[in-house]
Order: structure tokens, then C-alpha cells, then sequence
């Protein structure tokens, strides 16, 4: 299995809803990356998991929560969003730094997400 | 700190025609590049990438790249277009740090005319 898997693919929430987004790889690959990415613009990277632990997170607003369950799985979690908050948001896996060379980052589809 | 910039926010060729896509980085140690590739509604593929083994890197889908330190370029190229290249190309500069965070240059939209 050599792919990301994003869940749903499509997304519409109201502001005061509650939702998640679902990534999978099973792939091994223990880095694992959350990105926003507006129309006509390229992907900003919201969070970095390392060996299922948050290493980064890029001054994001507190309304996104994100989960790292185990090593094939990362979650988006959504509440109280607001209507500028709506992108691809797309997640991306890595081999460990271990495994040597530039180990270039899969993206999964990505979950288009509209906020109303 | 990295940065990369890619020139044109848009290029339009022929089917047939060179492809050429520029892309300058700027590192402050030996750089990871990538170019990536979007569809509409998709996510990113990998076309190609420059890990210090080869400045003159072979992608898929007939695309390549060559690396310039002394031009600080990774410029995209493609001998003949085809209408099914038409898409949004990201160049990417990567740190060595453990968590390989990407810096994206702005995209170039390829569009290709019959």
C-alpha cells in the first residue's frame, strides 16, 4: 500500500458544528504533516506529528485540534469554524529521518471543506 | 531561512512545444528540492526530486530538472508538452532538519493549447 487515504472527501459544516477529518497511510512512515491550502495558493502547513507526537504547530487557531492515535492514523478535529476557514486541507506522510536520504513528503486527495 | 520563487504565475504552450518552468531557491546549507504536481480537486504527486546524487534529475511523466548551484535555479523541463499536462506545478525546498518541513514556492498554472 504505497497511499494516503483522506477522509471524506467532500465536507460541508455550519459554524457551530463539530467534525473531524481522517488521514491513513500504512506505509510506515512516522512523520506526518496537516496543510491548508486556499484556492490559487500552495499548501501552508498547519501541523507536524513525529512518531505520533505534535512537533510542530503553526500558530493554529485552537478551533483546529489535531489527534495522532497511532502511527498510521492523524485526525483533524473541527468545532466553531469560520467561513474563511474553508480549503483543501490536505495530509501528507514521510519516512523517519532513519531511513536516510531526502525522503520527500505523499499527500493524500485532501477533504474539501466548506464552512456556511 | 528557505525560500523558493517560481517565475510566471502562468505559462501557456502548444502540445508539442517545450515546457520550461523556472524556479530559484535560496538555502542557507545544500538544499532538498522537489517539484510537485496538482490537478484540479487533487492532491500533490511527486514528479521529481534533487537529493545531491545527480544535478541533472529524470521525473516521471517525461519531466526533468536540472540543478544549478552556481544559478541557485531547479528550473522543470518537458522536450513536448501534452494536453494532459495542464496543471498547477510546485516547486519545494526542503530543510534537513528531522521534520522536513516544505517551503512552496507560489505555483505555476501550465496550460496547454491544441
Amino acid at each position: 500500500d504505497t497511499e494516503v487515504t483522506q477522509t471524506p472527501k467532500h465536507l460541508v459544516m455550519g459554524m457551530t458544528n463539530k467534525k473531524s477529518l481522517k488521514c491513513e497511510q500504512h506505509m510506515g512512515h512516522r512523520a506526518m504533516y496537516w496543510y491548508k491550502q486556499k484556492a490559487k495558493k500552495p499548501p501552508e502547513l498547519m501541523f507536524v506529528y513525529s512518531y505520533e507526537k505534535l512537533s510542530i504547530n503553526e500558530s493554529v487557531p485552537s478551533r483546529f485540534s489535531p489527534e495522532c492515535p497511532n502511527s498510521s492514523l492523524l485526525n483533524l478535529h473541527l468545532h466553531a469554524l469560520q467561513p474563511e476557514d474553508s480549503a483543501l486541507y490536505l495530509c501528507a506522510s514521510r519516512p523517519s529521518s532513519a531511513s536516510g536520504g531526502a525522503n520527500e513528503q505523499f499527500f493524500g486527495p485532501g477533504t474539501r471543506l466548506t464552512v456556511l | 531561512a528557505q525560500s523558493v520563487t517560481q517565475l510566471g504565475s502562468h505559462v501557456s504552450v502548444s502540445e508539442g512545444a517545450l515546457v520550461l518552468l523556472r524556479c530559484n531557491y535560496s538555502s542557507s546549507v545544500p538544499p532538498y528540492l522537489f517539484w510537485y504536481v496538482q490537478y484540479p480537486n487533487q492532491g500533490l504527486q511527486l514528479l521529481l526530486k534533487y537529493t545531491s546524487a545527480a544535478t541533472l534529475v529524470k521525473g516521471i511523466n517525461g519531466f526533468e530538472a536540472e540543478f544549478k548551484k552556481s544559478e541557485t535555479s531547479f528550473h522543470l523541463t518537458k522536450p513536448s508538452a501534452h494536453m494532459s499536462d495542464a496543471a498547477e506545478y510546485f516547486c519545494a525546498v526542503s530543510d534537513r532538519s528531522g521534520y522536513s518541513t516544505l517551503t512552496f514556492g507560489k505555483g505555476t498554472m501550465l496550460l496547454v493549447s491544441p
